[in-house]
């Protein structure tokens, strides 16, 4: 069966510090897979998506970037974050456009 | 793109009852509506969705109905548990590639 991991649970992380956000896949080959930001429990924002290794596109300009070294391996990073950056961030995955999306456990970054 | 709007923003309901959530789409192209669920401090999870080739679909104590002409979408959780009690969002696609707008979220309370 499929599963994904994203690691860590939380974080709380002095401004200016990089950041590094890891979100796995297991059980499938060459799925979609997506970077979400979430504040205040609601709202989810698409920040980073991927239709294979080296194919990212951007949603959202801003202080984060993303990476894809291995077909089933996402990472999100920054080099100084922000305040703003805070949030609970969320990887996903689909088989095919207009399927189920599945959702990791999520991280709860507080940049501090 | 894909606007989508979700309505009531919190919904407090007492055990047994109903509850229904509405969301509007403005992409008349749009042809696939998750709806998802989450609990507190974990990712969402998809627990019904629709096409647009059918205007009801239903699973135990849930359904989903869409109105392709109004461009509306709605939740419907009948004989309502505490365990029902989360934030519930619904979703259309943006693009071909799977991308999901979604709405606002909708924070269910079921008192006993």
């Amino acid at each position: 069966s499929q599963t994904i991991h994203q690691w860590p649970a939380t974080l709380v992380q002095p401004v200016g510090s990089p950041l590094s956000l890891e979100c796995t896949v297991e059980g499938t080959s060459n799925p979609n897979l997506y970077w979400y930001r979430q504040a205040a429990g609601r709202g989810l924002q698409l920040l980073f998506y991927s239709i294979g290794i080296d194919q990212i596109s951007s949603e959202v300009p801003q202080n984060l970037s993303a990476s894809r070294p291995q077909d089933r391996q996402f990472i999100l990073s920054s080099k100084k974050l922000l305040l703003s950056d805070s949030g609970f961030y969320l990887c996903a995955w689909t088989v095919n456009p207009n399927t189920e999306a599945f959702f990791g456990q999520g991280t709860r970054l507080t940049v501090v | 793109g894909e606007n989508v709007e979700q309505h009531p923003s919190t919904l407090s309901v007492q055990e047994g009852d109903s509850a229904v959530i509405k969301c509007t789409y403005s992409d008349s192209a749009s042809n696939y509506f998750p709806w998802y669920k989450q609990e507190l401090g974990k990712g969402p999870q998809l627990i019904i969705d629709i096409r647009s080739n059918v205007g009801e679909k239903k699973d135990q104590r849930i359904a989903v109905t869409l109105n392709k002409t109004a461009k509306h979408f709605s939740l419907h959780i009948t004989e309502t548990q505490p365990e029902d009690s989360a934030v519930y969002f619904c979703a259309a696609p943006r693009d071909s590639w799977g991308k999901l707008q979604f709405g606002a979220g909708t924070q269910v309370v079921v008192t006993p």
